[in-house]
């Protein structure tokens, strides 16, 4: 199993950025997925998930990021993404994609992203 | 401030027995939801250690057990090695707002 994220960089307050994560290894298109970030220095911190196609590939979303991040899938191409949006400056840490099977059994390396003017 | 409480910080010598808990409520643990634990060596990815309250996953040593009781759980970790120094998390499911995954805060631990 490998995860990849990209996507992450410098934003400015406000702005937007798209991050994805390119599975491989695992029956991507069966597998629930979430993302969970980490601002520096602090704990953990689930963002959502999305189910997959047969669940209507439904997604639930932590408090902090509802109704400003979206999370979607691309089965043919094996590939998680996180639409960020309305970034502010607490958005600010690395970004991991995990395999959600209640637990989070597999997660990749992270990206970092840091909104700051 | 988590949903999950746990000590900001635990320590041991080599060899030594450390354990964390992890404190959760009627709306998570204590709904009968399951307590997963994570390591996160420095400028790593958290690792699962730990699912379904006490299974360990192929290649984590059996020094590492955890249980669940009520509406809390712990991590207990024997014959303490250097490698063992970590941040470690719990993680479970809470039935609240729509539902949404749990971290604790998370334990430093320290090997003297």
């Amino acid at each position: 199993v490998q995860l990849v994220e990209s996507g992450g960089g410098l934003v400015e307050p406000g702005g937007s950025l798209r991050l994805s994560c390119a599975a491989s290894g695992f029956r991507f298109h069966t597998a629930l997925m979430s993302w969970v970030r980490q601002a520096p220095g602090k704990g953990l911190e689930w963002v959502g998930r999305i189910r997959d196609r047969s669940d209507g590939a439904t997604t639930l979303y932590g408090a902090p990021v509802k109704g400003r991040f979206t999370i979607s899938r691309d089965d043919s191409k094996n590939t998680l993404y996180l639409d960020m949006n309305s970034l502010k400056t607490d958005d600010t840490a690395v970004y991991y994609c995990a395999t959600d099977r209640g637990d989070l059994d597999n997660w990749g390396r992270g990206t970092l992203v840091t909104v700051s003017s | 401030q988590s949903v999950l409480t746990q000590p900001p910080s635990v320590s041991g010598a080599p060899g030594q027995r450390v354990t964390i808990s992890c404190t959760g409520s009627s709306s998570n643990i204590g709904a009968d939801y399951d307590v997963h634990w994570y390591q996160q060596r420095p400028g790593l990815a958290p690792k699962l250690l730990i699912h379904s309250n006490s299974n360990r996953p192929s290649g984590v040593p059996d020094r590492f057990s955890a249980s669940r009781s009520g509406a809390s759980a712990s991590l207990a970790i024997t014959g303490l090695q250097e490698e063992d120094e970590a941040d470690y998390y719990c993680q479970s499911y809470d039935n609240t707002l729509g539902g949404f995954l749990i971290f604790g805060g998370g334990t430093k631990l320290t090997v003297l």
